[in-house]
């Protein structure tokens, strides 16, 4: 069952515009990281973030985590039709070091 | 390199038929995972594998699913019976190490499932 949740559920934006997503989790997490999933292909890692850090950026994503909001945001600037995908955020949380738990994703679509 | 590589790539069974999905993760990885995932709904995480531990089967939904591992090769994971709701892609991802986070997870294409 989901431990959290991402909004917006779909995101349709002109390319070289940017795209913000937002996820909210339950339990005091160890680190949140977000993945990329393309249509019909498995999930590819894009950033990951740790509890004691606040923002992190890696070439066009940005991404922040707020504890005391139990939040992480992403940021994508300057959108590209490759960016289109569906993105989740997942976290370890507790003594837990391997077993992830996944939002329901943001889909997005950017438009040429 | 090879990545993590699943199969098949899908398949559509009866109900009440048994299942095998197959995983071949990257060379190495100790560890390994497998996850389900409903349609437009995130990652469900079903069990996972390191070296020769015993499985964290706590994902696993009923009796009717099982996993098994090889060494720190292939694994297989098996539906028995299946039913309607057990339609859905099954994602197994392989990691070098889940111990001294931060890691990451590789993650295969997946193998969807249709239960007819």
């Amino acid at each position: 069952s989901q431990q959290g949740e991402e909004d917006p559920q779909a995101l349709s934006i002109q390319e070289g515009e940017n795209a913000t997503m937002n996820c909210s989790y339950k339990t005091s997490i160890n680190n949140l990281q977000w993945y990329r999933q393309n249509s019909g292909r498995g999930l590819v890692h894009l950033i990951l973030i740790r509890s004691n850090e606040r923002e992190k950026h890696s070439g066009r994503l940005r991404v922040t985590l707020d504890t005391s909001k139990k939040s992480s945001s992403l940021l994508i600037t300057a959108s590209r039709a490759a960016d289109t995908a569906s993105y989740f955020c997942a976290w370890l949380s507790g003594s837990n070091d391997y077993k992830l738990s996944f939002g329901a994703g943001t889909t997005v679509t950017v438009r040429a | 390199g090879a990545g993590v590589s699943q199969s098949p790539s899908n398949k559509v069974t009866e109900k009440g038929k048994d299942v095998e999905l197959r995983c071949d993760p990257i060379s190495g990885h100790t560890a390994l995972y497998w996850y389900r995932q409903r349609l437009g709904q995130g990652l469900e995480f079903l069990i996972y594998f390191q070296g020769n531990s015993a499985p964290d089967k706590s994902g696993l939904p009923s009796d009717r699913f099982s996993a098994e591992r090889t060494g720190e090769s292939v694994s297989t994971l098996t539906i028995q019976r299946t039913q309607q709701e057990d339609s859905a892609v099954y994602l197994c991802a392989s990691s070098f190490s889940p111990s001294g986070s931060p890691y990451e997870q590789y993650f295969g294409p997946g193998t969807r499932l249709t239960v007819t």
